[in-house]
């Protein structure tokens, strides 16, 4: 089974800033690697697939970059709607599988 | 546009049976492989099972192979998953979701949610 470590678990943040979050695989994925966005008490939604091709609708602001086993989702600007939980997910191998998430939070 | 419905959750006592549905609209259902993810109270999201737009393949996610059966029926527009022997940490909300693309991939859309509670 391939693990996702998501890292850092929580970050802090104003809004404006930009938001760096990492998932790494523990053996190559390709570039077969998914973002989601999570609110509280929301479904998740699906921001990037294939680790940079943005789902339809998603903001600009919002872009993913990485292969083999080294991820990065960035947000180029916080909005105020951006404060949720992300989470990484692998197409890879089976299982699919999901990375434990970090909480982007207000500062 | 995109709609996934759940039904079917509920408190069920540990070894017991639920039944989820899944009313799908608003695509062409059949042509879509169509997935489950569950999400323990205040935990991450876990792939639970896969299955191919005609229903003739089916995929597990170790902890609840021969537990439980993802269905469908493209007739009726509709997925199940069958859980049975059921545990307490099965105790989750369980998501229908839709793949991006054919077999291992991606969830584009994702319905509300059921919640599936196992306890004495």
């Amino acid at each position: 089974e391939i693990v996702l470590t998501q890292s850092p678990a929580t970050l802090s943040l104003s809004p404006g800033e930009r938001a760096t979050l990492s998932c790494r695989a523990s053996q190559s994925v390709s570039s077969y690697l998914a973002w989601y966005q999570q609110k509280p008490g929301q479904v998740p939604r699906l921001l990037i697939y294939d680790a940079s091709n943005r789902a339809t609708g998603i903001p600009a602001r919002f872009s993913g970059s990485g292969s083999g086993t080294d991820f990065t989702l960035t947000i180029s600007s916080l909005e105020p709607e951006d404060f949720a939980v992300y989470f990484c997910q692998q197409r890879s191998n089976w299982p699919l599988t999901f990375g434990g998430g970090t909480k982007v939070e207000i500062k | 546009e995109v709609q996934l419905v759940e039904s079917g959750g509920g408190l069920v006592q540990p070894g017991g049976s639920l039944r989820l549905s899944c009313a799908a609209s608003g695509f062409t259902f059949s042509s879509y492989w169509m997935h489950w993810v569950r999400q323990a109270p205040g935990k991450g999201l876990v792939w639970v099972s896969t299955i191919n737009s005609d229903g003739s393949t089916t995929t597990y996610a170790d902890s609840v192979k021969g537990r439980f059966t993802i269905s469908r029926d493209n007739a009726e527009n509709t997925l199940y998953v069958q859980l049975n022997s059921l545990r307490v940490e099965d105790t989750a909300v369980y998501y229908c979701t839709r793949g991006v693309d054919i077999a291992m991939t991606a969830f584009d859309y994702w319905g509300q949610g059921t919640q599936v509670a196992v306890s004495s």
